[in-house]
C-alpha cells in the first residue's frame, strides 16, 4: 500500500526567504507526483506535476524535483511572499487502479 | 464556468441521521471521486465512478454509499451518521484515466460535515 509522508507539518518563515517542502513515498512504482495548494475553506489547486520519467518541473518561483528511486520529492519556493501562505499537499499516482495517494500536507505561513 | 460544485458546504448532523452530499460537474467528465480530509491524514478516497451508472470502492468506503445516475452528478450518502464521519468532504472529477495521469483533476471547494 502506498504511503505518502510530508515533513514538516507546519512551517513559518519571514517574507523573502527561500524554502523547501519535503514529500516521501514508500512505493517507487509511480506514474506521477503532483504538488497541490489548498487555501483555507477552498479546494485543491494543482501547482506542478512531474511524470515518473522526469526529474523536475518549474513554474515561476516554484520548482519541484523528483527522485523516484529514493521515493522523494521536494518543492522549492523562491523569494517567499505572504500570498504563498497555504497548505501544500503532494500526491502520487500509482497502482493498477491509478489512484492518487495524498500526504497530510505542510501548512506554510509566510510572515510579512 | 462553474467547474465542480458541492452542496451543501456545511452541515451539522446528529448521530444516526442520514444525509446526501451532491457533487455536480459541468465539464462532461467521465471520472468522479469522493474524498474525505481529516487533520493529519491527508485526503483519502471513499468511492469513485468511471462513468454514468458505475461506482467503485476506494480506500475508506465503509458507512458511505454513492450513486451516479446522471453523468454530471455524483452523490455521497450517509445512511446513519457517526461522529467518526465528521470531516471535510471533497469531490473531484477528470475527463478520463489518462487525464488523471496528466494532472487534469478538478476539485470542488469541500463540504464540512459535523456529526454530534
Amino acid at each position: 500500500k502506498q504511503e505518502v509522508t510530508q515533513i514538516p507539518a507546519a512551517l513559518s518563515v519571514p517574507e523573502g526567504e527561500n524554502l523547501v517542502l519535503n514529500c516521501s513515498f514508500t512505493d517507487s512504482a509511480i506514474y506521477n507526483l503532483q504538488w497541490f495548494r489548498q487555501d483555507p475553506g477552498k479546494g485543491l489547486t494543482s501547482l506542478l506535476l512531474i511524470q515518473s520519467s522526469q526529474r523536475e518541473q518549474t513554474s515561476g518561483r516554484l520548482n519541484a524535483s523528483l527522485d523516484k528511486s529514493s521515493g522523494r520529492s521536494t518543492l522549492y519556493i523562491a523569494a517567499s511572499q505572504p500570498g504563498d501562505s497555504a497548505t501544500y499537499l503532494c500526491a502520487v499516482l500509482s497502482g493498477s487502479a491509478r489512484q492518487l495517494t495524498f500526504g497530510s500536507g505542510t501548512q506554510l505561513t509566510v510572515l510579512p | 464556468n462553474a467547474g465542480v460544485t458541492q452542496t451543501p458546504k456545511f452541515r451539522v448532523l446528529k448521530t444516526g441521521q442520514s444525509m446526501t452530499l451532491l457533487c455536480a460537474q459541468d465539464m462532461n467528465h467521465e471520472y468522479m471521486y469522493w474524498y474525505r480530509q481529516d487533520p493529519g491524514m491527508g485526503l483519502r478516497l471513499i468511492h469513485y465512478s468511471v462513468g454514468e451508472g458505475t461506482t467503485a470502492k476506494g480506500e475508506v468506503p465503509d458507512g458511505y454509499n454513492v450513486s451516479r445516475l446522471k453523468k454530471q452528478n455524483f452523490l455521497l450518502g450517509l445512511e446513519s451518521a457517526a461522529p467518526s464521519q465528521t470531516s471535510v468532504y471533497f469531490c473531484a472529477s477528470s475527463y478520463s484515466r489518462l487525464a488523471v495521469s496528466t494532472g487534469e483533476l478538478f476539485f470542488g471547494e469541500g463540504s464540512r460535515l459535523t456529526v454530534l
